[in-house]
């Protein structure tokens, strides 16, 4: 399966600032998602990021506070905008091999 | 997808005893079916997959089992060890979508 990184692995924020995550792929993938973990919780998917193309995001999740950039096919950003001490969460990127995802090892964010 | 569901949040098992992780789903469509595992502080990994023409497959020390007339879901993990302490969720798509939707998770704690 694909390697994948993801940057930071962890922050704290101040509310209404925006924080940018990477994921890096060590190869190429058609198929690249962010979700999100709240605390004590499953995995919610946000979005599928795709290449060349805006991001389609699922129902409750909107562009302006999610932003995505897929600017190839090995990496991607996951923006969280204007935040609130709501949005603190572990945020995990994943690439689709087939049917499967492999997921990143998270980003831990804590909102003040 | 439809909401896929865990029967107990958490489980406490035996070093050495077998463990039966539990899952319900509702979406009859569904015919792709993986079963991840957390660590604290780590992105969910794959551990096994199965689809809906199957009823069982195996892997090293675990294996899953697909009730499709009652829609439910399991595995089992052989021989619990303490490094099989995790948090395990299943997940499920449906035929030419993507996407997982992901259970609610099932904590287990291996006891010495």
């Amino acid at each position: 399966s694909a390697v994948i990184s993801q940057k930071p692995s962890r922050d704290i924020c101040q509310r209404g600032t925006s924080l940018t995550i990477q994921c890096q792929v060590d190869s190429q993938v058609t198929m690249m998602f962010w979700y999100r973990q709240q605390p004590g919780q499953s995995l919610t998917l946000i979005a599928t990021a795709n290449q060349g193309s805006e991001a389609t995001y699922e129902s409750g999740f909107v562009i302006d506070k999610f932003p995505i950039s897929r600017p190839n096919l090995t990496f991607s950003t996951l923006t969280v905008s204007n935040m609130s001490p709501e949005d603190s969460s572990i945020y995990l990127c994943s690439v689709g091999q087939g049917e499967t995802q492999y997921f990143g090892p998270g980003t831990r964010l804590l909102v003040l | 997808g439809e909401n896929v569901g865990l029967h107990l949040p958490t489980l406490s098992v035996q070093e050495g005893d077998n463990s039966i992780i539990n899952c319900a789903y509702s979406n009859s469509a569904s015919d792709y079916f993986i079963w991840y595992k957390q660590e604290s502080g780590k992105g969910p990994q794959f551990i096994i997959d199965i689809r809906s023409n199957m009823d069982k497959r195996q892997g090293q020390r675990v294996t899953v089992l697909l009730n499709k007339t009652v829609k439910h879901l399991s595995l089992q993990i052989a021989a619990t060890q303490p490094g099989d302490s995790a948090v395990y969720f299943c997940a499920e798509s449906s035929p030419n979508d993507y996407k997982l939707s992901f259970g609610a998770g099932t904590t287990v704690t291996v006891r010495a």
